[in-house]
């Protein structure tokens, strides 16, 4: 069971932009630091964001991520076909003194 | 190149046991903190146990599976583990062996390939 949650789906044509929102808590988006992470069917996930707002080298900028308050956000701008996947939220909650990640968040590229 | 393979994975029945093993090349394992994360076939990612790196070796584990679950590492064998004992039917799941990002909380940067874990009678 999920202590994030997120958008469920989201979707745009290519060159739109996209947002995903992650809500939360104190406990853990409100106080501890939020990564983001893409997965492609029969893949393993990586990394897109840490830090809130992070970009890890080779993830492109037209992937940001925010936080306000106890919501963080992923963004993508100008839309391509190849972010057509699924997304992940994280952060540490202290109350369960565990890592915990979102429900995920299906992006479709019409 | 950093490079993170599962073994140890397959069926097993409800109550049995399973150690599942992660080798690491391709960077200083020492200095890595290490995780266990699991997926569930078709569902969402849940972080599952934690070992700290060559100054403490702490490790913390979920929730639901604290007392059943044990996460170790030998870091001359470059490898990580995990017990499994006790398991359950919603234990059944591909489980990722994934390493922190280096000097920052709550991000993994590399993720193995995963093994799979089917709890079945």
């Amino acid at each position: 069971q999920s202590v994030l949650t997120q958008t469920p789906s989201s979707s745009g044509t290519p060159g739109q932009r996209v947002t995903i929102s992650c809500s939360g808590t104190t406990a853990n988006i409100g106080s501890q630091p939020v990564s983001w992470y893409q997965q492609f069917p029969g893949a393993a996930p990586k990394l897109l964001i840490h830090s809130d707002d992070q970009r890890p080298s080779g993830v492109p900028d037209r992937i940001s991520g925010s936080k306000s308050g106890t919501s963080a956000y992923l963004a993508i701008s100008g839309l391509q076909s190849e972010d057509e996947a699924d997304y992940y939220c994280s952060s540490w909650d202290e109350s369960l003194s565990g890592h915990v990640f979102g429900t995920g968040s299906k992006v479709t590229v019409l | 190149e950093v490079q993170l393979v599962e073994s140890g994975g397959g069926l097993v029945q409800p109550g049995g046991s399973l150690r599942l093993s992660c080798v690491a090349s391709g960077f200083t394992f020492s200095n890595y903190e290490m995780n266990w994360v699991r997926q569930a076939p078709g569902k969402g990612l849940e972080w599952v146990a934690h070992v700290s790196g060559n100054r403490n070796n702490l490790d913390y584990h979920a929730d639901s599976v604290r007392g059943r679950f044990t996460i170790s590492r030998d870091n001359s064998k470059n490898s990580v583990f995990l017990q499994m004992n006790s398991l359950r039917v919603e234990d059944t799941a591909f489980y990722y062996c994934v390493r922190d990002l280096l000097f920052v909380g709550n991000a993994w940067d590399y993720w193995g390939r995963g093994t799979l874990v089917t709890v079945s009678s």
